[in-house]
């Protein structure tokens, strides 16, 4: 069964402490490793999609890699406008809807 | 960029009675689209396949007389609530796919009293 586990589960960080998340997966055949960034009430906002171990993308102060089974959102000098949950997804070799994980909440404080 | 518009944002209602809520997609065609469910600090889970023209495909334990599921046209995807109960009250997302990645609605917060 396919299964996305994201650690730590909540973060707190100062503005300008750089961290790492964490997102393991256990799937039949990736065909995509998705990162979205959700704010409280509102739907998942894309981030990173990557399909190979090794890849890796950036976007202003984030940077997502992949390997053959977990996948790292490195967040380099956050600011508070960056608290938010990240969540991890996966898309199999069904390709059809993302498998979730839990998500970790960032909390970056001034 | 591929846009999906929920709505509503959010709806209160008594238990017992229905409630619809719409998903479109505004610069592009879905054939399929996605419903998720998502209770406080959990992950969003899939509870539907939405499939234009043809039966939804609902993932197991999702009651299908409960969540009546619609996707009459290629730009818009419902989902009815059918006689709501508290525990029915929770965050309502859905989704659907344009040319690359997934596209997602704002949400529906639901509160069943």
């Amino acid at each position: 069964e396919d299964q996305v586990t994201q650690s730590p589960e909540a973060l707190r960080l100062q503005e300008g402490e750089s961290s790492s998340l964490n997102c393991s997966y256990t799937v039949s055949g990736l065909r995509g490793l998705f990162w979205y960034r959700q704010d409280p009430g509102k739907g998942p906002e894309f981030l990173f999609t990557l399909y190979s171990a090794g890849e890796e993308k950036e976007k202003e102060r984030l940077k997502a890699t992949l390997t053959k089974k977990e996948s790292f959102l490195h967040i380099t000098a956050p600011k508070p406008e960056d608290s938010a949950t990240y969540l991890c997804a996966v898309q199999d070799q069904a390709g059809t809807a993302l498998i979730f994980g839990k998500g970790t909440t960032l909390s970056v404080s001034s | 960029g591929a846009v999906v518009s929920q709505h509503p944002s959010w709806v209160i209602c008594k238990s017992g009675t229905s409630v619809k809520i719409e998903c479109r997609s505004l610069d592009f065609q879905a054939t399929t689209m996605f419903w998720y469910r998502q209770f406080p600090k959990q992950s969003l889970m899939l509870m539907a396949t939405s499939n234009e023209g043809s039966k939804a495909t609902y993932e197991q334990g999702v009651e299908k007389d409960k969540f009546l599921i619609n996707h009459a046209s290629l730009t818009l995807s419902t989902l009815t609530v059918t006689s709501a109960h508290p525990e029915d009250s929770s965050f309502y997302i859905c989704s659907a796919r344009p040319t690359h990645g997934y596209t997602f609605g704002s949400g529906t917060r639901l509160t069943v009293v």
